[in-house]
């Protein structure tokens, strides 16, 4: 049954870079048959689509952050990762990463349990 | 950016049901997923490409999307259904093409 499990820092200082990643058990992070994606949820908000990547490295970004996020895979961990740089108090949420099926339309249909990242000095 | 928008709350009896909107332009040329979220939990997928389901969730969850408005719908409403739900649009044309909608929460009274 495959499972991801979000892991990195809880506390990251204002101006600094917040790095998480996501292990995959239970299957391949290099299947053809999905994306991976990053996603998050500041408290008692909605949630947020950060981006997405492919087991080849193609990614596709929330333009909205784009200037600040580098999603990026390896594939001998069997992991992806999100760096967001140039952080500040609005970046702090639950972080969710999940994998999207192409056959479903780029839905998230398995997620991560999230990890709450805070954004104070 | 492509904007989705839903009712902040939605009220039902047990045994009633409800109809959860995601309005946005020209969204039934679009994909649409829906999303439940209980307290403290991760979202579970109930419905994905507008009206189709995952294996394990009850046939009481439905979804169709048509001109500007997709709608989940929970027949038969128990008090476990009782969560935040959010729509998701995938549109691959767009320079922005992954939305969620604002979400909504139901209460089962």
């Amino acid at each position: 049954q495959l499972q991801l499990q979000e892991s990195g820092p809880g506390l990251v200082k204002p101006s600094e870079t917040l790095s998480l990643t996501c292990t995959v058990s239970g299957g391949s992070i290099s299947s053809s048959s999905y994306y991976w994606g990053w996603i998050r949820q500041p408290p008692g908000k909605g949630l947020e689509w950060i981006g997405s990547i492919y087991y080849s490295g193609s990614t596709y970004y929330n333009p909205s952050l784009k200037s600040r996020v580098t999603i990026s895979v390896d594939t001998s961990k069997n992991q992806f990762s999100l760096k967001l740089s140039s952080v500040t108090a609005a970046d702090t949420a639950v972080y969710y990463c999940a994998r999207q099926p192409l056959a479903a339309r780029r839905a998230f249909d398995i997620w991560g349990q999230g990890t709450m990242v805070t954004v104070s000095s | 950016s492509y904007v989705l928008t839903q009712p902040p709350s939605v009220s039902v009896a047990p045994g009633q049901t409800a109809r959860i909107t995601c309005g946005g332009n020209n969204i039934g040329s679009k994909s649409v997923h829906w999303y439940q979220q209980k307290p403290g939990q991760a979202p579970v997928l109930v419905v994905y490409d507008d009206s189709d389901r995952p294996s394990g969730i009850p046939e009481r969850f439905s979804g169709s999307n048509s001109g500007n408005t997709a709608t989940l719908t929970i027949s038969r409403v128990e008090a476990g259904d009782e969560a935040d739900y959010y729509c998701q649009v995938w549109d691959s044309s767009s320079d922005h093409p992954l939305v969620f909608g604002t979400g909504t929460k139901v209460t089962v009274l």
